[in-house]
């Protein structure tokens, strides 16, 4: 099973660029990158998804090298309301349908 | 579509009373996710079914968890009897397709009080 390490938290200010790296070093040939974001008192919500190079939406990017041994999450110009906590999912279908397990995650707090 | 609905929002019962936890998937989605949050513990997967048939429930704490589904537009967890350690927050999820790629939708969660 494909297991992801990530920053347990980080500290940005209004308007900075913040990136958040996940490690997922047995990553199988097939598996997806995913990210969910998780506001307080709230489920998780999907954010991102990607399998290789740079996936771009209108929340964030990911960016993905050649061994995708590593994902990171960009988040561009915070603002107070991306405080979360941030999850890196990477596949996980030991029985063939999508066991979505979620580590610690990256508390991310976002100053004035 | 309203999303993945739970019910209640709020549960508070006294220890040993049977507590039961209600979730409605969103149309259509054919996989559906129960987890349990804590502090102390995160955010667990519990069981997860595909196609309303329980695919792996190795994240069932114990004998007094269990859960159905016994159509496509409900899901239940029930805990009997429950104990103040099982005080968490239960999210329900579901999703579309049985892929690497696919997205979940969660609920709003059920705060769960054991005394």
């Amino acid at each position: 099973l494909a297991k992801t390490t990530q920053p347990i938290s980080m500290d940005s200010y209004e308007g900075q660029e913040v990136n958040i790296t996940c490690s997922h070093n047995n990553i199988a040939t097939n598996d997806y990158i995913t990210w969910y974001q998780q506001f307080p008192s709230q489920g998780p919500r999907f954010i991102i998804q990607g399998y290789k190079t740079k996936v771009t939406n209108e929340v964030a990017s990911l960016f993905i090298p050649a061994d995708r041994k590593s994902s990171t999450l960009s988040l561009p110009r915070v603002s107070l309301s991306d405080t979360a906590v941030y999850y890196c999912l990477v596949g996980d279908t030991p029985t063939g349908f999508q066991k979505l397990v979620f580590g610690t995650g990256t508390r991310l707090l976002v100053s004035p | 579509d309203a999303g993945v609905i739970q019910s209640p929002r709020h549960e508070v019962t006294e220890m040993g009373q049977e507590v039961t936890l209600r979730c409605k998937p969103i149309s259509g989605h054919n996989s559906l996710f129960w987890y349990r949050q804590t502090m102390m513990r995160g955010l667990e997967l519990l069981i997860y079914f595909n196609n309303n048939v329980p695919i792996d429930d190795s994240g069932m704490p114990e004998d007094r968890f269990s859960a159905k589904m016994p159509n496509a537009s409900f899901s239940t967890l029930k805990i009997q009897p429950s104990e103040p350690r099982d005080s968490a927050v239960y999210f329900c999820a579901s999703s579309f397709g049985t892929g690497r790629n696919t997205e979940a939708f969660f609920g709003q969660g059920t705060r769960l009080t054991v005394v």
